[in-house]
């Protein structure tokens, strides 16, 4: 499995933009970046996912770097309800359904 | 569409006992993986059943154990339970299983089960 590091945490304020980095260098060409994330109490959410092309979807957008080493996770205009975990995970076919979370990045939003 | 439930919702246990944890996926889902969140270890993986077959595995012992029916709902058991297995339990399913990592995952709102 590629591993991945994420910060720790990150802060930012109600609509504003927020970009969540995720580095993964040893991802192979075949690795899917999926991005989940975790609110208080509840289980975790799919975000989105991508393979080489940037992604959008209704709740963000993932820009993927050109050699696929890093990802960048977009929340366009952040609300309370955003504050949460966020994880990048590397899925390749082998482990296509195994998640394998690491510590991820604790979103907080100020009001 | 009803999304992921998984029932019971709570369950308190004690040492020695077993338990067996129920997850009906999506209407159409015929993946089903288990996950256990500890504030510990985080989320770890147990275990993925697809039409019925067990297609991948988490580093558990083997009382942790599941099954697939048909229908595609699933089951996890433990047996001889023990404090640290005091946990949520989350179930997760999506459209295509192994080999398929272009799929996404619907998690359930989990079973907490404590060990006394």
């Amino acid at each position: 499995d590629a591993k991945t590091t994420q910060p720790n945490s990150m802060e930012s304020n109600e609509e504003e933009p927020v970009h969540l980095p995720c580095n993964h260098s040893t991802i192979s060409g075949t690795d899917y970046i999926h991005w989940y994330r975790q609110l208080p109490s509840q289980g975790p959410e799919y975000v989105i996912h991508g393979l080489t092309s940037n992604v959008n979807n209704r709740m963000a957008s993932l820009a993927i770097a050109e050699d696929r080493k890093s990802s960048t996770l977009i929340l366009h205009r952040a609300t309370l309800r955003d504050a949460a975990v966020y994880y990048c995970i590397p899925l390749n076919i082998q482990g296509a359904q195994k998640l394998v979370f690491g510590q991820g990045t604790r979103l907080t939003i100020n009001p | 569409k009803a999304g992921v439930t998984q029932t019971p919702r709570y369950l308190i246990k004690t040492r020695g006992q077993q338990v067996t944890l129920s997850c009906s996926p999506i209407s159409g889902h015929r993946s089903v993986s288990w996950y256990q969140q500890t504030p510990g270890q985080g989320l770890q993986f147990l275990f993925e059943y697809f039409s019925e077959t067990q297609r991948n595995k988490g580093n558990f012992p083997g009382r942790f154990s599941g099954r697939q029916f048909s229908n595609s709902r699933s089951e996890m058991n433990v047996s001889t339970l023990e404090l640290g297995d005091s946990a949520l339990y989350l179930c997760a399913s999506s459209l295509e299983g192994q080999f398929k990592p272009n799929y996404e995952q619907y998690f359930g709102p989990g079973t907490r089960l404590t060990v006394t």
